[in-house]
């Protein structure tokens, strides 16, 4: 069974601070993995990874996969309190015909002033 | 900028009714999505849809569900004969291939 785990669950960070949130996936026949910031409700897309050690940057976001390993990470930069939210990774494996999205539980993150 | 939008915004339904959940796709997009979100679990998959038919659905997707276009436009989820369990936030996400842009959502409670 497909398996997306991330961590930390929840992180309190000052304004300021640089974090990393880290997504783990077991995706059979991994296609692509994808972030997202979920506010208060519906999730707003960030980025798209197919590639390995490729970094996509979206001003103080950036994010890696690295295929080998499993694994990939979110930076923030600078936080904000505006990046307050809950980040959440899926795989997609390409057994699917439709691109369905295996979501993880996703990362809280709280950015204090 | 084109957005995934959805109605209602929430719905209260009693056990054993259907109610059926609407979405407007971003109008050049060809892949259609619902996806649930219990309060306080993470977001589930339910369906996808292609080209005018079901793509891949859930093991959560069974009979008790459906989707259709029905009329070029909107696409909808029917959930019949609701239970109890059915209440969760329910998303529409639409896309031109694997990323996908969610909608809003309807939050739908089953008492």
């Amino acid at each position: 069974e497909d398996k997306v785990v991330q961590s930390p669950l929840s992180l309190v960070v000052h304004e300021g601070d640089t974090v990393t949130l880290n997504c783990s996936y077991e995706v059979t026949n991994f296609r692509s993995l994808l972030w997202y910031k979920q506010e208060k409700k519906a999730p707003t897309f960030l980025f798209m990874l197919t590639s390995s050690g490729i970094e996509k940057k979206s001003g103080r976001l950036s994010s890696i996969l690295d295929k080998k390993e499993l694994f990939s990470i979110l930076n923030i930069t600078a936080t904000q309190t505006g990046d307050s939210a809950i980040y959440l990774c899926a795989g997609i494996s390409n057994s699917n015909s439709g691109y369905a999205l295996n979501f993880g539980k996703g990362t809280s993150l709280l950015v204090t002033p | 900028e084109p957005e995934v939008t959805q109605t209602p915004s929430h719905q209260v339904t009693q056990m054993g009714q259907e109610v059926i959940l609407r979405c407007v796709p971003i109008s050049n997009h060809l892949y259609f999505y619902w996806y649930r979100q219990i309060l306080g679990q993470k977001v589930e998959f339910l369906v996808s849809f292609y080209n005018n038919e079901i793509s891949e659905k859930s093991e959560i997707f069974d009979d008790q569900f459906s989707v259709e276009r029905p009329d070029g436009s909107n696409f909808t989820l029917k959930i019949r004969s609701t239970k109890l369990e059915d209440s969760a936030m329910y998303f529409c996400a639409t896309g031109t291939g694997e990323t996908q842009y969610f909608g809003p959502g309807t939050r739908l409670l089953v008492l």
